[in-house]
């Protein structure tokens, strides 16, 4: 069972809609990352996170570590952000080694 | 910006042939990783490494191998390709310290035939 779940798997949304994917994990963290992955594309951090909120743009992630959650949030959507959105979190340093992905959540945004 | 490269991005070989995936980042990281990932599913680490001469294997048994010969160049080599090698195969770079930023290649798709 993987550690990292992630939900919704998949989202179809309205350009405009206000996105929400989560993310609960079972262990405790050091840290928390939320990834961007386009299509045949690599990856991208958007966020690496151990407490309370950042914001960056019309990207939101919070955290709540008493309930292992975290949440993605996306205002005023667009196509452009349609991909794959992955969590994963660290169990040591906050480095690419300790980390646990979840499978990600694979968001369409249509015109 | 990420400075870190990925080379093929896509490759198509058949069985048995030797292959070196090429993973170079510029940011001066001493901590390197390749992951594996098939469609659909999630990451998994296969070999990471903490510095010049340090390479360690992941948690996903892979028949892959690499080297760290300089900071800035972690390749990774198949010896005799199997079409179970087929995937997409994921390098990524950050520094020390629990605060630091992950940064990933492009990726290379690996197809076996």
């Amino acid at each position: 069972k993987n550690e990292v779940e992630q939900s919704p798997q998949n989202l179809t949304a309205q350009e405009g809609e206000f996105i929400t994917i989560n993310c609960s994990y079972s262990v405790g963290i050091s840290a928390l990352h939320w990834l961007q992955q386009h299509p045949g594309g690599g990856i991208v951090s958007l966020f690496m996170l151990s407490s309370g909120k950042k914001k960056h743009g019309r990207l939101i992630a919070t955290i709540n570590i008493q309930e292992k959650h975290s949440s993605l949030h996306i205002t005023a959507s667009h196509p452009r952000d349609s991909a794959v959105y992955i969590c994963a979190v660290s169990h040591s340093g906050g480095g690419a080694d300790g980390l646990t992905f979840g499978k990600g959540t694979h968001l369409i945004i249509q015109p | 910006e990420a400075d870190i490269y990925q080379t093929p991005r896509y490759l198509v070989i058949g069985t048995g042939k030797k292959i070196t995936l090429e993973c170079s980042q510029t940011m001066g990281h001493d901590k390197m990783y390749w992951y594996q990932q098939d469609p659909g599913m999630e990451l998994h680490l296969i070999h990471y490494s903490y510095g010049v001469n340090s390479t360690e294997k992941g948690d996903l048994s892979s028949e892959s191998t690499v080297s760290r010969i300089r900071t800035e160049h972690f390749p990774l080599t198949l010896e005799s390709a199997r079409p179970s090698h087929t995937s997409q195969y994921l390098c990524a770079s950050s520094d020390w310290g629990g605060g630091n930023t992950i940064y990933f290649g492009e990726g290379s798709w690996l197809t076996v035939v």
